[in-house]
């Protein structure tokens, strides 16, 4: 049980493109996903959690108008790089939780790898 | 908010030998300190976690220990194999979390 899944799993775009990033939880409803970006041979950082049908709470020095989140129901939640740099690619991974009280158990979707050439 | 530190960076061990991951929290606030397995290009897999009324868990070859007071947790394997070789990070948070740097443990055969 707990299965994230992503979309796509990879990515090369141009840039000045937007690139939309889905990621799903498949047997279960999640109350709150999380969207993390990791440069290579770096640690997870925390971009942004989003809620169902709220709006999403962005960490320091994330640009909201950049990194759009959308979290429409308890089993989707997208994010959309809006106008995709060379700095933008990364590797993005999203996880969700069935719990937003207190303690929880984050399960992670399989990465989305963003090129921007 | 919250930091987390994570030591060593990297650690080399023979098979069959422990393996000891450390790390520290900052705020007292943190009730959940899970663990993470990571294989290069793969997603983060949660391998242990232990919750701030609990100061040890342990799961076959792999434990965990939380000092509140100190602000610490670490994570033990023993026994370890060729298969335990990725990279491993640290969580402290609670609603959200803050991640280690990570380390890379390579287990020689």
């Amino acid at each position: 049980g707990a299965v994230v899944s992503q979309h796509p799993s990879r990515v090369i775009c141009k840039s000045g493109t937007s690139v939309k990033i889905e990621c799903r939880s498949l047997d279960f409803q999640a109350t709150t996903m999380f969207w993390y970006r990791q440069f290579p041979k770096q640690s997870l950082m925390l971009m942004a959690t989003s809620n169902e049908g709220s709006k999403a709470t962005y960490e320091q020095g994330v640009e909201k108008d950049k990194f759009l989140i959308n979290h429409a129901s308890l089993t989707l939640s997208t994010l959309t790089v809006t106008s995709a740099h060379p700095e933008d690619s990364s590797f993005y991974i999203c996880s969700a939780t069935t719990d937003n009280r207190g303690a929880e158990t984050q399960y992670f979707g399989p990465g989305t790898r963003l090129l921007v050439l | 908010g919250e930091n987390v530190e994570q030591h060593p960076s990297t650690l080399s061990v023979q098979e069959g030998d422990s393996a000891v991951i450390k790390c520290t929290y900052s705020d007292s606030a943190s009730n959940y300190f899970p663990w993470y397995k990571q294989e290069l290009g793969k997603r983060p897999q949660l391998i242990i976690d232990i919750r701030s009324n609990v100061g040890e868990k342990k799961d076959q070859r792999i434990a965990v220990t939380l000092n509140k007071t100190a602000k610490h947790f670490s994570l033990h394997i023993t026994e370890t194999q060729p298969e335990d070789s990725a990279v491993y990070f640290c969580a402290a948070g609670g609603g959200k979390l803050t991640f280690g740097q990570g380390t890379i443990l390579t287990v020689h055969p």
